[in-house]
């Protein structure tokens, strides 16, 4: 069965600083992978998608994230972050199984912006 | 306009009782999804429904009876409420394509 691992559970940065945050995944195939940040009382909002293509995706608040196949890993990037990052970030992953696609989430990281 | 909607946002109830959660999507997507999500904020799926129809069913108590009256809604029923069912439900939607939007989430306490 397919996992996710977001090795930090809680990530403290200064405002302005540049981010990253880890994740790999457990599967024999190429993977669709997600980031979602969920805001403090709020649902999740998806930030990013990779499917195939550019190993290098582009997202939603200035994020990016980069798939290794060779690290099996997608981690989630941004250069300057801002108070308002202050979040929960989840990545998962979805396994096609002819229409019982299902999302796997990592346990989340838990992020700090400090001023 | 909401995307994906879920009434009500918080539901504190006693133990033994039995509750609803109602969700609608506005997206036209075909399938719905409920997860919980518990105190460490892990998030588990428990069912699917595509085009009404039940697709996945994780390994939850039969307590749990999601129904889906039409695509654009998925309501969850919880029969017998327990203590550890005390999390943030949420409701998501997709097209076929794996991305989910989720709706902002039901907070149940149970006392």
């Amino acid at each position: 069965a397919q996992s996710v691992t977001q090795p930090d559970i809680h990530i403290t940065v200064s405002e302005g600083a540049s981010l990253e945050l880890r994740c790999n995944y457990s599967y024999g195939a190429t993977p669709y992978l997600f980031w979602y940040v969920q805001s403090p009382g709020q649902g999740l909002q998806l930030l990013l998608k990779y499917f195939s293509g550019d190993t290098l995706v582009q997202g939603i608040k200035g994020f990016e994230a980069e798939f290794k196949r060779s690290q099996s890993s997608f981690n989630l990037r941004k250069p300057s972050v801002h108070w308002s990052d202050a979040a929960e970030y989840f990545c998962a992953v979805a396994i096609s199984n002819f229409g019982n696609e299902k999302l796997t989430f990592g346990t989340g990281t838990r992020l700090t912006i400090i001023p | 306009d909401t995307a994906v909607s879920q009434t009500p946002k918080y539901l504190v109830t006693q133990m033994g009782n039995d509750k609803s959660i109602k969700c609608e999507q506005n997206l036209g997507h075909d399938t719905m999804y409920w997860y919980k999500q518990d105190s460490k904020k892990f998030l588990k799926i428990m069912f699917s429904y595509n085009n009404k129809e039940l697709i996945i069913n994780e390994t939850v108590p039969n307590r749990f009876s999601p129904k889906s009256p039409d695509k654009a809604h998925l309501n969850l029923h919880i029969n017998s409420l327990e203590l550890g069912d005390s999390a943030v439900y949420f409701c998501a939607s997709s097209p076929r394509g794996y991305e989910q939007y989720f709706g902002p989430g039901t907070r149940l306490t149970v006392t």
